[in-house]
């Protein structure tokens, strides 16, 4: 069965950081990009940050520079290390399996999400 | 504002047929790229419910259906059961952009 499992979420002040994990299972980790997404309160799906099987990376304009997405093929985790964090990226932050429909990206396995609340 | 807009909601009575649309532009929809559905019951994680326009994953209802046709795209539900009340997305990728896109979500409130 396919799992996705985040951990790392809490409560960071403006300017904090925090770093997020995502441990993946039941399917051949290193063969497959991994996306972050999160969901502010009340709001909808916003793309973050991706990581394709050979390592390159992809950012949102809103995160770049201050998130860095990586992963570890031995321990089957993504980590997303988050820095000068602010208020607006207050959210539940999702992570996901990728698959990709002719060029068209999408998730076909998400995790449960964590929460990240930035605030004084 | 989302670059793909889709309704804030949208009602029906069990058994009957609801539509939720996503409208979208040409360097998204109109493009070369296709459009997924997610749906998010309360309080859960987002679900992929169709991808590549119209197919449906594994264990997913035929009740559930996707189409696209120019800049938009639509999802509709028949059948409708008090189960199906969640929010739906769209989601696809826009060149413009170099990004992928989501709606901003319609919730389903099954009468």
């Amino acid at each position: 069965e396919v799992q996705l499992l985040e951990s790392g979420g809490g409560f960071v002040q403006p300017g904090g950081s925090l770093r997020l994990s995502c441990a993946a299972s039941g399917f051949s980790f290193s063969n497959y990009a991994v996306t972050w997404v999160r969901q502010a309160p009340g709001k909808g799906l916003e793309w973050v940050t991706a990581i394709t099987t050979g390592g390159t990376t992809y950012y949102a304009a809103s995160v770049r520079g201050r998130f860095t997405i990586s992963r570890d093929n031995s321990q089957n985790t993504v980590y997303l290390q988050m820095n000068s964090l602010r208020a607006e990226d207050t959210a539940v932050y999702y992570c996901g399996r990728e698959f990709l429909v002719g060029v068209t990206p999408g998730l076909d396995y998400w995790g449960h999400g964590t929460l990240v609340t930035v605030s004084s | 504002q989302s670059v793909l807009m889709q309704p804030p909601s949208v009602s029906g009575a069990p058994g009957q047929k609801v539509t939720v649309s996503c409208a979208g532009s040409s360097s998204n929809i109109g493009s070369v790229y296709d459009v997924h559905w997610y749906q998010q019951l309360p309080g859960k994680a987002p679900k992929l419910l169709i991808y590549g326009n119209n197919d449906r994953p594994s264990g997913v209802p035929e009740r559930f259906s996707g189409s696209k046709s120019g800049t938009s795209a639509s999802l509709a539900i028949t059948g409708l059961q008090a189960e199906d009340e969640a929010d739906y997305y769209c989601q696809s990728y826009d060149v413009r952009l170099d990004t992928w896109v989501f709606g901003g979500g319609t919730k389903l409130i099954v009468l």
